[in-house]
């Protein structure tokens, strides 16, 4: 399954770090998601971005950055992580106005935050 | 708010039945999501429902009850590989946001 990827997929950095996390769709889609897996916990919505306006932010610090320059690329830039940001970050898309909307899941980056 | 309880964990023989429930309570429901994970993989569509009732497909099948605010998802003739996470997940509002739950870890033994 190839309709979303992300790079990389795994990431070790520092508080002090900067760095992109970066989501492609091949699937005509024209909504895109970042979430965020902890364990054990449920996904957490991020940011929506719908023909590449953001449409939600949902209470995220501001150490994530989310950049959509057009329907098929997602970033995630990331600023002065702290350790509880370590998680897998889920990119996903969908085509809005659909009967089921279906978001369809990249392979996800494990990030880990020392 | 949104609340999405689903269990933690469950455990079946290879060949068995097995039936993974999921209530939530949501506003705005438009319907809802299973999603199987494998560990380290993408989460990847099982089905969906809107209506009440069975939507059969394959091995697998979901059902829905709105007025219960009740989902399963029935997996047969169970294999090894379905050993994953299933997360269930309710849509709701204008913007269809997905309200995930914690996930069911199945283990699938020999």
């Amino acid at each position: 399954e190839t309709g979303v990827t992300q790079t990389p997929r795994h990431l070790v950095m520092g508080m002090t770090n900067k760095k992109s996390l970066k989501c492609e769709q091949h699937l005509g889609h024209n909504a895109m998601y970042w979430y965020k897996q902890s364990a054990k916990k449920p996904l957490e919505l991020m940011f929506v971005y719908n023909f590449k306006e953001q449409t939600e932010n949902n209470s995220v610090p501001s150490r994530f950055s989310p950049e959509c320059p057009n329907s098929s690329h997602l970033f995630l830039h990331l600023h002065t992580l702290q350790p509880e940001d370590s998680a897998l970050y889920l990119c996903a898309s969908s085509h809005p106005g659909q009967h089921t909307d279906t978001q369809y899941f990249g392979p996800g980056t494990r990030l880990t935050v020392l | 708010g949104q609340n999405i309880d689903q269990p933690t964990e469950m455990t079946a023989t290879e060949g068995a039945i097995v039936q993974i429930n999921c209530t939530y309570q949501t506003s705005g429901f438009n319907g809802l999501f299973w999603y199987q994970q494998h560990a380290g993989e993408a989460p990847t569509f099982l089905s969906y429902n809107v209506l009440d009732g069975l939507e059969e497909k394959g091995r697998f099948s979901s059902f829905l009850s709105r007025s219960k605010g009740y989902s399963y998802l029935l997996l047969k003739e169970l294999q090894m590989k379905d050993s994953a996470s299933y997360l269930c997940a309710a849509v709701s509002g204008s913007a269809r946001q997905l309200t995930f739950g914690s996930g069911t870890q199945l283990t699938v033994l020999p």
